[in-house]
């Protein structure tokens, strides 16, 4: 399966700090997405990394993707309460396959 | 635009019923995928389309699952005779190209089979 694993399954944080989320896969992919979910809603695409590319930004967000380990991470840096939901790694073969995610929580 | 569009945005029925629910995809995109979500299970993929032709089917669960895609503006995921165990929230996604690219997800469906 190319499903990907998310480690921690659960973090919590004070606002301002930084937030660590690491998602490791088995297979080789096409690209690697990390998604958010707040609660009760449906899943939002934060930012995609293709298999040629290592690092990726967009505003607070920076992705990194080492495909000799099979491994991605997202940083949420100065986290705010807002930022807290739950954060999802997409792995891209033939299909898009989600992990089980990573709980975030941000205390104000 | 109005996004992935999917009704009833709740659904409470009982054990034996037929449930249908329907996803609105995005304008201009030419795949749609059913996704179902559970505590236990996760995100778990169950049908998905292009050009409104299933191509993989192979995480709808059994023979009471069934999908349709009659145009490129309408799906729908079908269960008969739905079972408490089905209960879970039920999402529709659509994308620009295969299966590869950025999903934009609807507001999900939310099932409980009692």
């Amino acid at each position: 399966s190319q499903q990907g694993e998310e480690d921690p399954q659960a973090l919590s944080i004070q606002e301002g700090e930084n937030a660590t989320m690491n998602c490791s896969y088995k297979t080789s992919i096409n690209n690697l997405q990390w998604y958010r979910q707040n609660s009760g809603r449906g899943l939002v695409h934060l930012i995609l990394i293709r298999s040629n590319e290592r690092e990726k930004h967009s505003g607070r967000l920076r992705v990194t993707l080492d495909t000799s380990k099979k491994s991605s991470s997202l940083l949420i840096t100065a986290s705010r309460a807002a930022d807290t939901a739950s954060y999802f790694c997409a792995i891209a073969g033939n299909m898009l396959t989600f992990g089980g995610g990573t709980r975030l929580m941000v205390k104000p | 635009d109005a996004g992935v569009i999917q009704s009833p945005r709740h659904e409470v029925t009982e054990m034996g019923q037929e449930v249908t629910l329907r996803c609105k995809p995005i304008s201009g995109h030419n795949s749609l995928f059913w996704y179902r979500q559970t505590m236990m299970r996760g995100l778990e993929l169950l049908i998905y389309f292009n050009n409104n032709v299933p191509i993989d089917d192979s995480g709808m669960p059994e023979d009471r699952f069934s999908a349709k895609m009659p145009n490129a503006s309408f799906s729908t995921l079908k269960i008969q005779p739905s079972e408490p165990r089905d209960s879970a929230v039920y999402f529709c996604a659509s994308s620009l190209g295969t299966g590869g690219e950025k999903l934009f997800f609807g507001s999900g469906t939310q099932l409980s089979v009692l």
